[in-house]
């Protein structure tokens, strides 16, 4: 158990339709990433945040969004959702998010777009 | 941006058989470069990462080698378990997309291990 933690596990929903993913860092980290990864892909950064603000950005759609709380949790927003968006979505953390550390992976979410 | 290439992408040894996994990169600013083991249904996890200040690390049956003048990178898993069959992905520390440098990764190797 990494200590990070990922809600839900499995979502299903269908397209045109919204979903929100949750990510709880490890306790102490200050940095989230999420990461898409589709079958048989590899894993695809989307965006990072510490601390509360965005530092940086990968290939995120304009369709997805998100954010970091002030307890530090974060939340991913896939809206418009398409048939292409179904995949595993993880989260990470680390301490300072410099991109040098060991970011620490949650479990995922299996999203499947019907 | 960063591009990172691996290969194989899948490879199969037997028990006992050395494995080897390459990857390079093209941004040759990259400074950081991890591995990370992924087991079925399960989230990756890191084993074993080496910075550009160095050209090679081991940790037990692990080691990894860097080559910054060719941009590659290689992982080396000797006397292969059954328990180390799973998708390895390397990564680098480079610039994504924008300006900001995040860890872009290699496509994965699916390592079989036969007893």
């Amino acid at each position: 158990d990494s200590g990070v933690t990922q809600t839900p596990k499995h979502l299903i929903t269908a397209t045109g339709q919204r979903v929100t993913l949750r990510c709880s860092p490890r306790s102490g980290d200050l940095s989230v990433y999420w990461y898409q990864q589709s079958l048989d892909q590899g894993l695809q950064f989307l965006i990072q945040y510490y601390n509360g603000e965005e530092r940086a950005k990968g290939n995120i759609l304009e369709r997805f969004s998100a954010q970091q709380f002030p307890d530090l949790h974060s939340e991913l927003n896939l809206s418009s959702l398409e048939l292409g968006d179904s995949a595993l979505y993880f989260c990470a953390s680390s301490v300072e998010g410099t991109g040098e550390e060991t970011q620490y992976f949650g479990p995922g979410t299996r999203l499947l777009v019907l | 941006g960063e591009n990172v290439e691996q290969h194989p992408s899948t490879l199969s040894v037997q028990e006992g058989d050395s494995a080897v996994i390459k990857c390079t990169y093209s941004d040759s600013a990259s400074n950081y470069f991890p591995w990370y083991k992924q087991e079925l249904g399960k989230r990756p996890q890191l084993i074993i990462d080496i910075r550009s200040n160095v050209g090679e690390k081991k940790d037990q049956r692990i080691a990894v080698t860097l080559n910054k003048t060719a941009k590659h990178f290689s992982l080396h898993i000797t006397e292969t378990q059954p328990e180390d069959s799973a998708v390895y992905f390397c990564a680098a520390r480079g610039i994504s997309s924008g300006s900001a440098r995040q860890l872009t990764f290699g496509s994965g190797t699916q390592l079989t291990v036969l007893p």
